[in-house]
């Protein structure tokens, strides 16, 4: 199964903030990649798919890059409703397609 | 806009069997793929398995090999994760996921999630 590793598990940031979260796979998986946010006891909600397609309605201060083994989700600049876990997914030829282990990203 | 919705909390004896179901409104996942993820308290998403209703065809991770079964009742758009021999690990929110199609598996619709507690 193709792993995901996602950097750093954890960091504060403070709003107005450009913001990075990486993603590593363990092999090769071309774009096919998602990026979610969960907010504590809410349901995940995807933000991009594809590395850097964005989904319809979220905020174009959102955007993702990369392809192959290594992918980044950016938020430009950080608003007080940003603060959640973000997870990576893979979707890569066969199953499982296996999640990132998140990031939670916190109010400095 | 594709809404899924999940059955109820459940409580279960360690040993025993869980099935939870999901159910499209809004459109058919009948020609989408539907993903079951799990949640622990207070841990990531874990991809537990797939069902492509159109192709009958099925897909689990190795994790629960043998212990967990997605199914789907193409008729009532309808799927259905039943998990056997339950342990207290298996306490968890579970969520179905879905997007259009089924040659990407990515999670665009989800439901509400079902809370399962295992305890004795």
């Amino acid at each position: 199964a193709i792993r995901m590793t996602q950097s750093p598990p954890s960091f504060s940031a403070s709003t107005g903030d450009r913001v990075t979260i990486t993603c590593r796979a363990s092999q090769g998986i071309s774009t096919y990649l998602a990026w979610y946010q969960q907010k504590p006891g809410k349901v995940p909600k995807l933000l991009i798919y594809a590395a850097s397609t964005l989904e319809s309605g979220v905020p174009s201060r959102f955007s993702g890059s990369g392809s192959g083994t290594d992918f980044t989700l950016t938020i430009s600049s950080l608003k007080s409703e940003d603060f959640a876990t973000y997870y990576c997914q893979q979707y890569y030829s066969y199953p499982p397609f296996t999640f990132g282990q998140g990031t939670k990203l916190e109010i400095k | 806009q594709m809404q899924l919705l999940q059955s109820g909390a459940e409580v279960k004896k360690p040993g025993s069997s869980v099935k939870v179901s999901c159910q499209a409104s809004g459109g058919t996942f009948n020609n989408n793929a539907v993903t079951w993820v799990r949640q622990a308290p207070g841990q990531g998403l874990e991809w537990m398995g797939r069902i492509i209703p159109l192709l009958d065809i099925t897909n689990y991770a190795q994790n629960f090999q043998g212990r967990v079964t997605i199914t789907a009742n193409r008729s009532t758009g309808t799927a259905y994760m039943e998990l056997t021999s339950l342990r207290s690990e298996d306490t968890a929110m579970y969520y179905c996921a879905t997007v259009e199609g089924y040659s990407s598996s990515y999670c665009r619709y989800w439901g509400q999630g079902t809370l399962v507690t295992v305890s004795s």
